[in-house]
């Protein structure tokens, strides 16, 4: 089955740095990644997205690249902010059978100080 | 407004009293899971359901049961709950089970089996 790697596993930076994580996975035949933020208290929320046939996608502060040659992804959010502190998640997706199974990093604890 | 619904957020109960965790999404999705967090292991699959009276087991099934009697519900059944169990819940549903969608989260069941 697939198996997602994630790192670092906490990331500490300040107010307006950059931050960056990285995945990589195993099963070539996944075909879309999504990145969660999670926050306290609250479920995974879905910030970006990318599949396969794209190398990169950008949403204002927050972008995404994908390798599928070396199999490895990376979020990058510009110009941090306060409340950019969350647990963040990425995950792999591809066919289990007849159905599409997401397969979860072990999260990345973020910390944005001002 | 679109979302996942568990119910309870936080229970406290003891090793061997039947729970059951509720979970209900007003998009019309078909496909519907459940995961388990737990720290440094990222969410983990319990189970999935392709539709209605459609489900079977993700990575980590054991000690838990689920049903689809409707298209919007997905109860997770402990039927005799042990303290290896104790761990962060969360419901999920997504449109299809094409494995290129988004998948919506709800914000969590917090157990505690003592």
């Amino acid at each position: 089955g697939e198996n997602v790697e994630q790192h670092p596993s906490t990331l500490s930076v300040q107010e307006g740095d950059s931050a960056v994580i990285k995945c990589t996975y195993s099963d070539s035949a996944s075909n879309y990644f999504p990145w969660y933020k999670q926050e306290l208290g609250k479920g995974p929320q879905l910030i970006i997205d990318i599949r396969s046939n794209v190398g990169e996608k950008k949403d204002q502060r927050i972008a995404v690249t994908l390798n599928k040659t070396a199999k490895h992804f990376s979020l990058h959010i510009t110009e941090t902010q306060p409340e950019d502190s969350a647990v963040y998640f990425c995950a792999a997706s591809g066919l289990d059978g007849s159905y599409g199974k997401l397969t979860f990093g072990q999260g990345t604890i973020l910390t944005v100080h001002p | 407004e679109a979302q996942v619904t568990q119910n309870p957020r936080y229970l406290i109960t003891v090793t061997g009293k039947k729970l059951t965790v509720t979970c209900s999404q007003n998009m019309n999705h078909e496909y519907m899971s459940w995961y388990r967090q737990d720290p440094g292991l990222g969410l983990r699959q319990i189970y999935y359901s392709m539709n209605v009276e459609v489900t079977d087991k993700g990575d980590v099934p054991e000690g838990y049961k689920v049903s689809r009697k409707e298209k919007r519900n997905f109860p997770l059944i402990l039927e005799s709950p042990s303290p290896n169990q104790t761990s962060l819940y969360f419901c999920a549903s997504r449109r299809d089970g094409a494995s290129n969608q988004p998948q919506h989260f709800g914000d969590g069941t917090r157990l505690s089996i003592l």
